[in-house]
């Protein structure tokens, strides 16, 4: 069955520093998301990306963070300047239509130091 | 912002009896619930769904029950089994409102199903 892949599994970067998140959705599905889980607490919305652009974006999804399709495969996460706290389980999503479930891949675990 | 609520952190069945997840909500809007399920160091695994103009969908032995009057969904999984052990997490979306399925997620439940 066709997966949501994220690179890399666990990326330690020091406070101030750009960390790029990667993800390769399901290559059918048209609307792509990024969710993050901060240790204890709930799976929250960041971002969603269709047609190329921003659809919708949370509060916490603010200038520090952006997202690119570089390629037809890529969907990248990035932050520009890395707080304590946005170390979390940063979760890469698909889903083949506005209306349908979403994917998920098994995460990026982002530690701040 | 307490939209989507699992007021129990844990459950613990013995196999091959019934397991019965809750979830309420609060946001009227929501019209589209989801139930995901997520074993650790994993991502969450998409279980079922409804609709809110259903009440009831079933997928083998996993059904959802939808009470719009109440705002509360239960996931019955019938019969449970050691490898449902995990967490359930609840999600809720509002199709009509949104330009994507944006979710919004419960707490989670951790189920424990004991052999």
């Amino acid at each position: 069955e066709p997966e949501v892949t994220q690179t890399p599994s666990h990326q330690v970067t020091q406070m101030g520093q750009e960390v790029i998140l990667r993800c390769v959705p399901i290559s059918n599905h048209l609307y792509f998301y990024w969710y993050r889980q901060i240790l204890g607490q709930k799976v929250e919305f960041l971002v969603s990306f269709y047609n190329n652009e921003i659809s919708e974006k949370s509060e916490i999804f603010d200038d520090q963070f952006s997202v690119e399709r570089p390629d037809g495969s890529n969907f990248t996460l990035k932050i520009r300047s890395t707080k304590l706290e946005d170390s979390a389980m940063y979760f890469c999503a698909s889903s083949v239509g506005k209306n349908s479930p979403l994917h998920f891949g098994n995460g990026t675990r982002l530690t701040v130091t | 912002d307490q939209q989507v609520k699992q007021n129990s952190p844990s459950l613990s069945v013995q196999e091959g009896r019934i397991s019965i997840l809750n979830c309420d909500y609060t946001n009227s809007m929501f019209d589209y619930f989801l139930w995901y399920k997520k074993y650790p160091a994993e991502g969450p695994t998409f279980l079922i769904s409804i609709s809110s103009i259903k009440d009831k969908n079933e997928d083998g032995r996993f059904t959802v029950f939808l009470n719009k009057s109440a705002k509360h969904l239960s996931l019955h999984i019938v019969p449970s089994q050691p490898g449902d052990s995990a967490v359930y997490f609840c999600a809720a979306s509002w199709f009509e409102g949104g330009a994507t399925n944006k979710l919004i997620f419960g707490t989670g439940t951790l189920l424990a199903v004991q052999p």
